[in-house]
């Protein structure tokens, strides 16, 4: 069974900095590649970045390229989101989700909070 | 820059009705879009791939067409269960782009 469990989310001031994490299980992590989606309080659904099989392409949402940086751990199944110099508008839940195109699965999601 | 419209925004329908939820690119994107259904207080779940391949275990009621700058998700039969917001996402190039979403209420 695919699984997909988000982590990482918390309340951080304007300028801070967290790191999400995103660990799967049930598939072979390798044969994907992964994406982060975004969704602020009652608000429609952003893709954020994404990344391929093994690291060596990453894709960035033009509101977070510069300050966001995605990552993977094959040897973990984990998936990585460095989020720096936050913004309260990068308020959101981020979803983690399997594939570049066509994501098929999706992780319940984890809160970011950005606020003094 | 790259525009993505989707309509209505929301709509309004009873059990039993046929419903259409269109999106339209500024660009053409051949076939790369998706549907995605998404539940209050839940995760997306895609339904359609590819403008009309059909997701293993999505009801055949769902139907996508379309290609180029016009897609079509239409939803035959509506069931209790359809009540969601539905965005489409282009994949064809980056940054992808969700449309604004439609609200669909069944009464």
């Amino acid at each position: 069974e695919v699984q997909i469990l988000e982590s990482g989310g918390d309340l951080v001031p304007p300028g801070g900095s967290l790191r999400l994490s995103c660990v799967t299980s049930g598939f072979t992590f390798t044969s994907y590649a992964m994406t982060w989606v975004r969704q602020a309080p009652g608000k429609g659904l952003e893709w954020a970045s994404g990344i391929s099989h093994y690291g060596d392409n990453t894709y960035y949402a033009d509101s977070v390229k510069g300050r966001f940086s995605i990552s993977r751990d094959n040897s973990k199944n984990t998936l990585y989101l460095h989020m720096n110099s936050l913004r309260p508008e990068d308020t959101a839940i981020y979803y983690c989700a399997r594939g570049i195109m066509d994501f098929d699965f999706w992780g319940q999601g984890t809160l970011v909070t950005v606020s003094s | 820059a790259f525009q993505m419209t989707q309509s209505p925004p929301s709509l309004v329908a009873s059990v039993g009705d046929r419903v259409t939820i269109t999106c339209r690119t500024s660009e053409d994107i051949r076939n790369d879009l998706g549907w995605y259904q998404q539940r209050p207080g839940k995760a997306p779940k895609l339904l359609i791939s590819a403008s009309s391949n059909l997701q293993s275990g999505v009801p055949s009621r769902f139907r996508g067409s379309g290609r180029g700058t016009h897609f079509i998700l239409t939803i035959s039969s509506l069931q209790p269960e359809d009540s969601a917001t539905y965005y489409c996402l282009q994949d064809y190039n980056y940054p992808y782009t969700f449309g604004q979403g439609t609200k669909l209420e069944i009464k």
